[in-house]
């Protein structure tokens, strides 16, 4: 079956630096996506892995290792405005399938 | 600029009644999709669309209905068999090419009065 997971919540400290981690399960993978969700707000893409390794852009950071199931998002000098919710999401292979599964969100808190 | 619309943004609803929410872009994508968003739980599926005048149920179809008579347009209508549906409701489209995000309108709060 489909399985993802994400942790519930994280607190770190403005100025400093975050992993956020995911592991999922599929039968078939085709890429992973991350978003930001502020509360009461859409979610905002943010990056997207297909490929083992690390993408990079600006102070955000993914990584991917389809081997292990996992993937992380890596915040650097964070800011307060960081504070959010963040949304893992893997695309399955199916023939045709556009679907997005997603994790339950881990609830960042920025603190001064 | 484009982009995904949805309203309204807050909605009420009497015990027994249907709503429909209300769903538009124009960013030309083939793919739209809703999704149900509780507190403390991701985000699940209701129903996706691939194209015009076709539409599949996701993981937790009952008590909705949509439909896709226009590419622009994916109207989500709560019914009243839907027993629970207080919760926060998204739209979002995508290109058919995978490598591409779902982008997101601002979503609907349903509530039960």
């Amino acid at each position: 079956g489909q399985n993802i997971d994400q942790p519930t919540e994280m607190t770190a400290t403005e100025g400093a630096i975050v992993q956020i981690n995911c592991t999922y399960q599929t039968s078939g993978f085709n890429g992973l996506f991350w978003y930001q969700q502020h509360a009461g707000e859409a979610p905002t893409f943010l990056s997207y892995n297909v490929l083992d390794g690390l993408e990079e852009k600006g102070r955000f950071s993914s990584f991917l290792s389809r081997s292990k199931g996992y993937s992380y998002l890596l915040l650097k000098e964070l800011q307060m405005k960081d504070s959010a919710s963040y949304l893992c999401a893997f695309r399955d292979s199916g023939a045709g399938s556009y679907q997005l599964t997603f994790g339950k969100g881990t609830k960042l808190s920025v603190i001064p | 600029d484009g982009g995904i619309t949805q309203s309204p943004k807050y909605l009420f609803r009497k015990e027994g009644q249907n709503v429909t929410l209300s769903c538009e872009q124009n960013l030309n994508h083939d793919a739209m999709y809703w999704y149900r968003q509780d507190p403390g739980q991701g985000l699940r599926l209701i129903y996706y669309s691939q194209i015009v005048n076709d539409f599949q149920k996701g993981d937790i179809a009952e008590g909705y209905s949509v439909s896709r008579e226009k590419k622009e347009s994916f109207p989500l209508t709560v019914t009243s068999a839907q027993k629970n549906p207080t919760a926060f409701y998204l739209c979002a489209s995508s290109p058919t090419n995978r490598n591409q995000p779902q982008h997101f309108g601002d979503g609907t709060r349903l509530s039960i009065l």
